[in-house]
């Protein structure tokens, strides 16, 4: 199956901007979807591939994408934020869907 | 709401099988596909396999086929995931994640269960 490669932390001062990444060939094909997870908690959505955030998603995450390159962006980043970020998609093999694998996001 | 609530959490011994269930409320139970997918301890996500609610068919992630078997039941909009042949690098919660097609949304992983913790062990 395909692979997606996030960087494995990164932070972001109260308040400004981040810009979380996820790199594979399936994003050539498909959109990445973005999750949230925080420690011993279920994962959640909080962007999908269509740029799309469901309901009591905080308008400061977005998405971009750009060739085998999405991203997640955190605009004026709060300490609630303070979380693991996953990145997924369609896997262009034969798995359904494919994972990066993580990137753990610090709010200082 | 939507809601994904499974089953409690296991401990089995090496060899043995875990049967996960995941009951499902809040939406048309056979419009939407089922995926499972599995996180080990401190580590990321990794997809098992997936089952349609509608006809049954499966397609199961290489890795797990031969071991893994998932259902459903209709009547009781509930889907299930055993696991065979366990061994400790299974450790790991579960996850049921209704698998969703839309307009809006796309492709996605939009609703998980809670997760059920599964601990094999001698």
């Amino acid at each position: 199956s395909s692979e997606l490669t996030q960087d494995p932390a990164v932070s972001v001062a109260l308040g400004q901007t981040v810009r979380i990444t996820c790199q594979g060939d399936s994003l050539t094909t498909y959109r990445a979807n973005w999750f949230q997870q925080k420690a011993g908690q279920a994962p959640l959505l909080v962007i999908s591939g269509k740029n799309k955030r469901p309901p009591g998603i905080p308008d400061r995450f977005s998405g971009a994408n750009s060739g085998n390159t999405a991203s997640l962006i955190i605009t004026g980043a709060q300490a609630e934020d303070e979380a693991d970020y996953y990145c997924n998609s369609r896997d262009s093999g034969p798995d359904h869907w494919v994972f990066g694998g993580g990137t753990k996001l610090t709010v200082l | 709401q939507v809601q994904l609530v499974q089953s409690g959490p296991e401990v089995k011994k090496p060899g043995a099988s875990v049967k996960v269930s995941c009951q499902t409320s809040g939406y048309h139970f056979l419009s939407y596909g089922l995926s499972w997918v599995r996180q080990a301890p401190g580590q990321g996500f990794e997809w098992m396999g997936w089952t349609s609610a509608y006809n049954g068919n499966t397609n199961y992630a290489q890795k797990f086929e031969g071991r893994v078997t998932m259902t459903t039941d209709t009547s009781s909009s509930t889907a299930y995931m055993e696991l065979g042949s366990l061994r400790s690098d299974d450790t790991a919660v579960y996850y049921c994640v209704r698998d969703s097609i839309s307009f809006l949304y796309g492709l996605v992983l939009d609703y998980w269960g809670q997760g059920t913790r599964v601990i094999v062990s001698s």
